[in-house]
C-alpha cells in the first residue's frame, strides 16, 4: 500500500498570503489528522476529519481551516499568513480513533 | 487539561548501550492510550510502541520496551542494544478515549532528540 502523501513538500509564502496544503491518506483510511510541528512547541494538533466531517479541533485561530473529500483526501488552508506560521505541517491517517496513526513526510512552510 | 512532558530535550548513548527516555503526563481520566513515536532526521514519523492504560503489563517491541507507572503518570521508553539507526527525535503522545461528546484528544510532548554514538 502506498503511504500517506503530502503536497507540496516545500512552500515559501509572504505574510498576508494564503496557502493550501494537501494530504492523501493510505487507501482505506477514513481518519485524517493535521499537526503543526515547530522546534519549540513540538507537535500541536490542528484538527481531525472523519468521513468528510471535522470531528476534533485543536486550539488554533480561525485562519486555519480544513476539509475532507469523499475519497478521504484532505486539504488544510491557512489564510492571512503570519511569520509564526512557519512550521512543518504533518498529516496523519488511520483506520479509526484507536488505531495507529501513519504520518506523511510533511509540508515545510516558510513565511517571509 | 491533559499535558505531556518530556523533560530531556537531548540525550546521547553509545552504540550497544541502553538508554531510557522519560515522559510524564497529566490527566484525570482512567482510560487512555500512550504512544512513543520516532522521527528520524528528514524522515517520516513512525510508531514505536503503544500502551493501553487498562493493561498492567508493560508493552514490548523487540529492543523497545516501556515502563508504565499509571499512578505516577509516567511512561518511559527503554531502548536496549542501541543502534545507529535509533538516532531520531522521539515523541511521547497521549490519547484519551472517546468522550460522551464524541471528541478525543491526541497530545504530543515536545520531543527528545536522541543521538546514538559509534
Amino acid at each position: 500500500k502506498a503511504g500517506v502523501t503530502q503536497t507540496p513538500r516545500y512552500l515559501i509564502k509572504t505574510r498576508g498570503q494564503q496557502v493550501t496544503l494537501s494530504c492523501s491518506p493510505i487507501s482505506g483510511h477514513r481518519s485524517v489528522s493535521w499537526y503543526q510541528q515547530t522546534p519549540g512547541q513540538g507537535l500541536q494538533f490542528l484538527f481531525e476529519y472523519f468521513s468528510e466531517t471535522q470531528r476534533n479541533k485543536g486550539n488554533f485561530p480561525g485562519r486555519f481551516s480544513g476539509r475532507q473529500f469523499s475519497n478521504s483526501r484532505s486539504e488544510m488552508n491557512v489564510s492571512t499568513l503570519e511569520l509564526g506560521d512557519s512550521a512543518l505541517y504533518l498529516c496523519a491517517s488511520s483506520l479509526g480513533q484507536y488505531n495507529e496513526q501513519f504520518f506523511g513526510p510533511g509540508t515545510r512552510l516558510t513565511v517571509l | 487539561a491533559q499535558t505531556v512532558t518530556q523533560s530531556q530535550p537531548e540525550m546521547s548513548v553509545q552504540e550497544a548501550e541502553t538508554v531510557t527516555l522519560s515522559c510524564t503526563y497529566d490527566t484525570s481520566e482512567n482510560n487512555y492510550y500512550l504512544f512513543w513515536y520516532k522521527q528520524p532526521p528528514s524522515r517520516q514519523m513512525i510508531l514505536v510502541i503503544r500502551q493501553e492504560a487498562y493493561k498492567q503489563q508493560n508493552a514490548t517491541e523487540n529492543r523497545f520496551s516501556v515502563n508504565f507507572q499509571k499512578a505516577a503518570k509516567s511512561f518511559s521508553l527503554k531502548i536496549s542494544d542501541s543502534q545507529l539507526g535509533d538516532t531520531a527525535m522521539y515523541f511521547c503522545a497521549f490519547m484519551n478515549t472517546l468522550t460522551t461528546s464524541g471528541t478525543y484528544k491526541y497530545i504530543f510532548g515536545t520531543g527528545t532528540r536522541l543521538k546514538v554514538l559509534a
